[in-house]
């Protein structure tokens, strides 16, 4: 079944602690992209990609880095965790075809670093 | 800079009464605005975008540029219609990135 998958849920870790966060669609995408979204504000897009070995900074500044080695994974990493990157993290894919294409949400991971 | 703004956090009405969600945006081109809507327990999802002019689930919402507006609006609102709701623009040309306003919660009380 087409769907955009997001490991894990939720995530409780330490300070300095490395940590990576999946994301998988088998949407047939070819764009991905990765938002963060504190509680209770909106949504900002921190990377995104157009495709494989193709990944750019979004808005937000972020810490974390992104890769784009296979169509259909990304995958956001922090090398050294810190309290303020607790967060929830949306990962979203759209379609390749001219004009907009309809994001696609994954059910997110919910992170927290004490 | 891109911004949305939407003006309101809360928004609680009764079965049967009207509703608007309001939104409004700062961008110097000609933007594509969005209405994205996330039910309780489930994903962020698109409900209408402007250049559909399409009815959704009994949602309307025109793009008013003198305005720099895009309120939602439904005449009568269910209960299933509670939700946290997202107005996003997209800048033109081919950037597929989405600005976000903060989302505003509706609660439709029987």
């Amino acid at each position: 079944e087409a769907d955009i998958y997001q490991t894990p849920r939720y995530l409780v870790i330490g300070t300095g602690k490395k940590i990576t966060l999946e994301c998988s669609q088998t949407m047939g995408h070819d764009k991905m992209y990765w938002y963060q979204q504190d509680p209770g504000m909106e949504l900002h897009l921190i990377h995104y990609s157009y495709g494989v070995n193709s990944t750019e900074k979004g808005d937000l500044s972020s810490e974390s880095t992104v890769s784009r080695i296979r169509t259909e994974h990304f995958p956001l990493t922090l090398e050294s965790a810190r309290p303020s990157h607790t967060s929830q993290y949306l990962c979203a894919s759209s379609d390749r075809d001219f004009g907009y294409n309809e994001q696609f949400f994954g059910p997110g991971t919910r992170l927290t670093v004490l | 800079a891109q911004r949305v703004t939407q003006p309101e956090k809360l928004l609680s009405v009764f079965k049967g009464a009207p509703v608007e969600l309001k939104c409004n945006y700062s961008y110097s081109g000609s933007p594509e605005l969005f209405w994205y809507v996330q039910y309780s327990r489930q994903r962020l999802q698109l409900l209408l975008r402007h250049i559909s002019r399409e009815s959704i689930k009994g949602f309307t919402a025109d793009l008013n540029k003198g305005e720099t507006s895009f309120h939602l609006k439904k005449p009568f609102a269910q209960e299933e219609d509670s939700a946290m709701y997202y107005c996003a623009l997209k800048a033109q040309g081919g950037s597929e990135k989405l600005v976000f306003g903060k989302g505003m919660k509706l609660t439709v009380n029987p």
